[in-house]
């Protein structure tokens, strides 16, 4: 039972554009959202993160945005650099543990 | 400082063996938690170990163990291997498990492959 999907596998993108990744879930007692990032052959490294009692958050080219009435939650990259191609989990937690998406590999093309 | 360590990197195994998989958390850090990750699946949580106590247990059979030792290293055990048991296996430390602001430190996994 997937808790949290993320329906795109792969994205691609141009330099210098936006980035949009998108993650639905189904519980709403997950208190935070997260996201990591993972390149090849190295563990998730954390991005960002958002309570759930708020709507936003940013940090530097990464925001996060909830939107708790529709279960969603979108992280957006701008501008999108080359190194930002990877693999990105979404992951949402409750008191005692943590459920991960299946992962988009998002690809910005030079 | 030193980040999370697993060991070993790849192993290969035959179905019916057992595997011990370690990890070394960051210097400090209480909690260790365990991951598999599949493709398709994403990344499951097995455990969590804080100060060598389970604390939390996800949805996996009893052949799934681990345990934690007085310096917060932390080994899993998988027992009665089956070919659905390949996978990448994470783990991930903290200081105190990784909720709310405090964050989860991942290594860089252990790859098994059930032949």
């Amino acid at each position: 039972d997937q808790q949290v999907k993320q329906n795109s596998p792969s994205l691609s993108v141009q330099e210098g554009r936006i980035s949009i990744l998108n993650c639905d879930y189904t519980n709403s007692m997950f208190d935070y959202f997260l996201w990591y990032k993972k390149y090849p052959a190295e563990g998730p490294t954390f991005l960002i993160s958002i309570s759930s009692i708020k709507d936003k958050n940013e940090d530097g080219r990464f925001t996060v945005f909830l939107n708790k009435s529709a279960k969603h939650l979108s992280l957006h990259i701008v501008p999108s650099q080359p190194g930002d191609s990877a693999v990105y989990f979404c992951a949402s937690e409750t008191g005692n543990q943590f459920y991960f998406g299946t992962g988009t590999s998002l690809t910005v093309i030079p | 400082k030193a980040g999370v360590t697993q060991t070993p990197r790849y192993l290969i195994k035959t179905r019916g063996q057992q595997v011990t998989l370690s990890c070394s958390p960051i210097s400090g850090h209480r909690s260790v938690s365990w991951y598999q990750q599949t493709p398709g699946q994403g990344l499951q949580f097995l455990f969590e170990y804080f100060s060598e106590t389970q604390r939390n247990k996800g949805n996996f059979p009893g052949r799934f163990s681990g345990r934690q030792f007085s310096n917060s290293r932390s080994e899993m055990n998988v027992s009665t291997l089956e070919l659905g048991d390949s996978a990448l296996y994470l783990c991930a430390s903290s200081l105190f498990g990784g909720r709310g602001t405090d964050t989860q430190y991942f290594g860089p996994g252990t790859r098994l492959t059930v032949l």
